[in-house]
């Protein structure tokens, strides 16, 4: 079966230092996709970033990193030179990408950053 | 470009009332989404959808739910009769066909917070 975990339940961080949210995932499946929600505290589910199984590369989007290591089945989250803003949940994300586009979210890091 | 829109983002109704969701995806999206959120369970996929057709509703919970798609602008999740244990935040989100540089990126609507008393 399927499974996405969460370790962190909250995590505190410095203004201005980079912080990492743990993911690890389970699927037997050789395609599939990892993403990175953020839902702050208004509500919204926001996309940050997207890793392909097949994908060399660690993926990357501004501030956002995406620490992949396939052997492993962790994709952690690297949220560098944190910002005030930048505290929300976020949540860890996968699709399979074979006998539909089924996607399944783990339970989520509440990150806090400090002034 | 707008955004998956839901409606209503606020309800509070009865229990034994009927509830009905409402939401339109990204236009071009060949995925639609609903999901449920609560503090308890975190973000549970209820049913999904390719082209208007159901692909997976292995996660609706139970009978008194009901999703339908009639076109490729419009799906509603419909709740009757609705019980206190609904109360949570429903969201649609829609995804277009998976390409090599996104996935199925899925975007998400603002939600509907529906409370049952």
């Amino acid at each position: 079966a399927q499974k996405i975990t969460q370790t962190q339940p909250g995590m505190f961080v410095q203004e201005k230092e980079a912080v990492t949210l743990d993911c690890t995932y389970d699927t037997s499946d050789p395609s599939y996709g990892l993403f990175w929600y953020k839902q702050p505290s208004s509500g919204e589910m926001i996309f940050l970033i997207y890793q392909g199984s097949y994908d060399q590369q660690n993926a990357t989007e501004g501030r956002y990193s995406l620490n992949f290591q396939k052997a492993r089945k962790s994709a952690n989250l690297v949220i560098s030179a944190s910002q005030l803003g930048d505290s929300a949940m976020y949540f860890c994300a996968m699709t399979l990408n074979t006998g539909g586009f089924k996607t399944i979210f783990g339970a989520g890091t509440r990150l806090f950053v400090k002034a | 470009d707008a955004g998956v829109i839901q409606s209503p983002r606020h309800e509070v109704t009865e229990m034994g009332q009927e509830v009905t969701l409402r939401c339109k995806p990204i236009s071009g999206h060949d995925y639609l989404f609903w999901y449920r959120q609560t503090m308890m369970r975190g973000l549970e996929l209820l049913i999904y959808f390719n082209n208007n057709v159901p692909i997976d509703d292995s996660g609706m919970p139970e009978d008194r739910f009901s999703a339908k798609m009639p076109n490729a602008s419009f799906s509603t999740l419909k709740i009757q009769p609705s019980e206190p244990r609904d109360s949570a935040v429903y969201f649609c989100a829609s995804s277009p066909r998976a390409n090599r540089y996104s996935g199925n990126t899925i975007y998400f609507g603002e939600g509907s917070w529906l409370t049952v008393v």
